[in-house]
């Protein structure tokens, strides 16, 4: 069984500072599946990176996604009061079939 | 503009049941994958089911495999999940997704609370 394993589990920053948000895999995923979500409270998830580096439709250019094999990693440049959120990884292939990770609050 | 509204949820006693919905609109239904996701209170993202765009094929997680069925209405444009033998560990806001490109969903709807308590 896989697991995604996300650091920190808390980032403490301020607007315009920059954030990176990293997703360990406990297996090889392929770039192809990865993915990264942004949630705020009481709101659905919503996408934000697919393959682990392009970006979903809408989604600002200061975010941006990279990594391989068991490590991957989320980045935002220059954060919106917008961006302050709960995010997720997801891996989709190994069992169970669709992980998330546990998720990294960005404060 | 897509939207997915789910519908459905409600307070149930252990080894209940439920059915849950989400209408779809502002995409072609029949051709894309659909899944259900959960979220109990204060926790993570965790997936539940998928379903094929003609509902033919069908996967569950582990934890919900031989009492919920996912099923699809493409007439309708609807999404529904049949919950049986429910169990207070199910307790969760239930969101139905559009399966994106790579595995990702890139669609989701706002969500629909299940409270399993007696």
């Amino acid at each position: 069984e896989i697991v995604l394993t996300q650091s920190p589990g808390t980032l403490s920053l301020s607007p315009g500072e920059g954030a990176t948000l990293s997703c360990r895999a406990s297996q090889s995923v392929s770039n192809t599946y990865l993915a990264w979500y942004q949630q705020r409270p009481g709101q659905a998830p919503r996408l934000l990176i697919f393959a682990t580096s392009f970006r979903a439709t809408g989604i600002p250019d200061r975010f941006s996604g990279s990594g391989s094999g068991t490590d991957f990693t989320l980045t935002i440049s220059r954060l919106e009061p917008e961006d302050f959120a709960v995010y997720y990884c997801q891996q989709y292939g190994y069992s169970p079939l669709y992980t998330f990770g546990q998720g990294t609050t960005l404060e | 503009e897509v939207r997915l509204v789910e519908s459905g949820g409600g307070l149930v006693q252990p080894g209940g049941s439920l059915r849950l919905s989400c209408a779809a609109s502002g995409f072609t239904f029949n051709s894309d994958w659909m899944h259900w996701v959960r979220q109990a209170p204060g926790k993570g993202l965790v997936w539940v089911s998928r379903i094929n765009s003609d509902g033919v094929t069908t996967t569950y997680a582990d934890s919900v495999n031989g009492r919920f069925t996912i099923s699809r209405d493409n007439a309708k444009n609807t999404l529904y999940l049949q919950m049986n033998s429910l169990r207070v560990e199910d307790t969760a806001v239930y969101f139905c997704a559009r399966e994106g490109r790579g595995g990702s969903h890139d669609f989701w709807g706002q969500g629909t609370l299940v409270t399993v308590s007696s």
